[in-house]
């Protein structure tokens, strides 16, 4: 069926290196993303979003990238630290008549000295 | 503080008990969403509101009631629950229609004995 998953649910990196987070959807009707980060105890919080009629969006150390040809997304993160370290959500919006966000499972970043 | 009031932040309940969960949010938005999160499970979405209409329900077992007395409160009646019922139960909020990305809560950790 159609869903939205994550190739890998942990991520181990360590310190200063960049992170790259991927995700994969199958809906050719989605038209908007967002990634979101989930610290333990706390809700999801947005990091950043990305429209379909765009293929990349830079953020302060992220960066999304979009990929339709192959329904893929991913979210990079630049010199990765401690804090980084949380479970990262995707989202996708499956059409311009639905608000409603469909989401993945989750990847956890570990973050490493 | 992300706008959006999660109460109680735990709570544990037995089978028999009923228990309300309080969701608030101070952002003018006007929708609201209700969902579980388990562990390695994608978020699940329970109910959504818009304009304090329930929209969707997505057969969530009737033990779940949902209420909606304005834009801004969201509750989550509980009655006769189940140990599976046990999960993270996350609010959010976003603005129909103009603006997709969803604001979550911290969550109510609920634990059924």
């Amino acid at each position: 069926g159609e869903s939205v998953g994550l190739h890998l649910p942990t991520l181990s990196v360590q310190e200063g290196d960049n992170s790259i987070i991927n995700c994969a959807y199958s809906n050719s009707a989605s038209d908007y993303f967002i990634w979101y980060k989930q610290e333990s105890g706390k809700g999801p919080q947005f990091i950043i979003d990305i429209r379909s009629n765009m293929d990349k969006r830079q953020g302060q150390r992220v960066t999304v990238l979009l990929n339709k040809t192959v329904k893929h997304l991913s979210l990079q993160i630049a010199a990765t630290q401690p804090g980084d370290s949380a479970v990262y959500f995707c989202a996708e919006k499956r059409g311009y008549n639905t608000d409603k966000l469909i989401f993945g499972t989750g990847t956890r970043l570990q973050v490493f000295p | 503080e992300t706008g959006v009031t999660q109460t109680p932040r735990h709570l544990v309940m037995g089978m028999t008990n009923k228990k309300s969960l309080k969701c608030e949010q101070h952002l003018g938005h006007n929708a609201m969403y209700w969902y579980k999160q388990s562990a390695k499970k994608p978020l699940e979405l329970m109910f959504v509101y818009s304009l304090e209409e329930r929209v969707e329900n997505n057969s969530v077992p009737s033990r779940f009631s949902p209420e909606c007395p304005n834009s801004s409160h969201l509750f989550l009646h509980l009655h006769t629950l189940q140990p599976e019922d046990s999960a993270l139960y996350l609010c959010a909020s976003s603005q129909a229609a103009v603006n997709y990305g969803y604001t979550f809560g911290s969550g109510t950790r609920l634990t059924v004995v």
